[in-house]
């Protein structure tokens, strides 16, 4: 099993340019979700799913975009970057809804945005 | 307002003496909290956990103790190791939440001395 993989590792973005950050998983994980890594401040969520065609917003969700067409990819959109989504973002999964599920990180993708 | 936090950015420890990691959080309704390991280039992993109901909760090396009037919990890592040099998350979540959401401290960044 390859778990969660992201890419790209790095991405430099302008100002006003869109792109997507790709996710996928291998493990038949129902919930998948997207948080963003920022100094001093944790991890905070943006999007998640709990199953297939479902996502819901989280802590942070502005300016993002997802959906969830298959069990195994979660892309995240960024339909207009901006400098304040310069981050690192990271995909998770886990088996379950539960918190009791473990939940399993990608590697992360850096993202810098001028 | 930050739920969640770890007021030390950093930890230095000498090799074979113990590590301990703080987390004091606000919310009264979580019920859960975890610890997550951070490798440099690397996605989080899940370390330990502990259910409100309990008041430590221990693997090997790892114990984490929850003083839930005071909304504290700490992790203590006995003995440290070189190879532990990573960032500490603290994570809380309200059990049985649909999403699986977790709030995350800022990070505690542990070094461990030879």
């Amino acid at each position: 099993n390859a778990g969660v993989t992201q890419t790209p590792k790095f991405q430099v973005l302008k100002t006003g340019q869109s792109m997507t950050l790709q996710c996928a998983q291998d493990m038949n994980h129902e919930y998948m979700s997207w948080y963003r890594q920022d100094p001093g401040m944790g991890l905070r969520l943006i999007h998640y799913s709990v199953g297939a065609g479902i996502t819901d917003q989280g802590e942070v969700p502005n300016g993002y975009n997802v959906s969830r067409s298959t069990t195994e990819d979660f892309p995240l959109r960024l339909l207009s970057a901006a400098p304040s989504q310069t981050s690192v973002y990271f995909c998770a999964s886990s088996p379950g809804t539960s918190t009791y599920n473990e939940q399993f990180f990608g590697p992360g993708t850096r993202l810098t945005v001028l | 307002d930050q739920q969640v936090k770890q007021n030390s950015p950093s930890l230095s420890v000498q090799e074979g003496r113990i590590s301990i990691l703080n987390c004091d959080y606000t919310n009264s309704m979580f019920d859960y909290f975890l610890w997550y390991k951070k490798y440099p280039a690397e996605g989080p992993t899940f370390l330990i956990s502990i259910s409100s109901i309990k008041d430590k909760n221990e693997d090997g090396r790892f114990t984490v103790f929850l003083n839930k009037s005071a909304k504290h919990l700490s992790l203590h890592i006995v003995p440290s190791q070189p190879g532990d040099s990573a960032v500490y998350f603290c994570a809380a979540s309200v059990r049985n939440n649909a999403g699986n959401m977790l709030t995350f401290g800022g990070g505690t960044r542990l070094m461990v001395k030879p």
